[in-house]
């Protein structure tokens, strides 16, 4: 059973400029989940998404969105970038709410 | 407690030493408590889940106990090796957001030969 993918792995833009992460769950997974880790900072949520809804969002600016797909797919998408949103991007999926999360080995963007 | 706080932040150990670490949690509110191992470069991989106060889960060498009453978790390491050698993380989930987790900074585990 393949797992989380994410592409691409690594991305380079500067700012101003927009991006476009994706994320294909394993298969039968339904919940894709969104989170950004920074340099001295831990993991932090930015969005999850069931059977193509937002169900919530962390606390990030409007820049940041995200959408799912109806074959669970999800992208989420960071508009006007700044330095400080260079990280590594990672998302998760998993059957249910309470179950494991599977993560994908991340995207790490770098803004210069 | 507000967040979710591991200690120690960083532990150097000689393999065959035995190893705990330990995470604090809100006990308000709680659903459940996740442990995952990430090693650099690679995926977080999930080693537990826990739900129940007086849980104790075990997977080889590793296990793992909950208390939600008093909000925290312990990890442990039997006869650590080199290949242990990675960041621990643990996060927990409330009851109005199952499926959010929210993680401590982590445990960075070195093993020496």
């Amino acid at each position: 059973k393949a797992g989380v993918t994410q592409t691409p792995r690594y991305l380079i833009k500067t700012r101003g400029q927009q991006v476009t992460l994706s994320c294909s769950p394993i298969s039968g997974h339904r919940s894709v989940s969104w989170y950004q880790q920074t340099p001295g900072q831990g993991l932090q949520f930015l969005f999850e998404y069931f059977s193509e809804t937002q169900r919530n969002k962390g606390n990030f600016p409007g820049r940041f969105s995200g959408r799912q797909f109806s074959n669970s797919r999800s992208e989420m998408n960071v508009s006007t970038l700044e330095l400080g949103d260079s990280a590594l991007y990672l998302c998760a999926s998993s059957r249910r709410d309470s179950g494991i999360q599977y993560f994908g080995a991340g995207t790490r963007l770098s803004v210069l | 407690i507000l967040n979710v706080e591991q200690s120690p932040q960083s532990l150097h150990v000689q393999e065959g030493d035995s190893t705990n670490f330990t995470c604090s949690f809100p006990s308000s509110n709680f659903y459940a408590l996740h442990w995952y191992r990430w090693e650099t470069a690679k995926s977080p991989e999930a080693l537990f889940v826990m739900t129940l106060n007086g849980d104790e889960k075990k997977k080889g060498r590793i296990s793992a106990t909950l208390n939600t009453k008093e909000g925290y978790s312990y990890l442990y390491i039997k006869g650590s090796q080199p290949e242990d050698s990675a960041t621990y993380l643990c996060a927990f989930t409330r009851m109005d957001s199952s499926y959010k987790l929210i993680f401590g900074s982590g445990t960075r585990l070195l093993v020496r030969p």
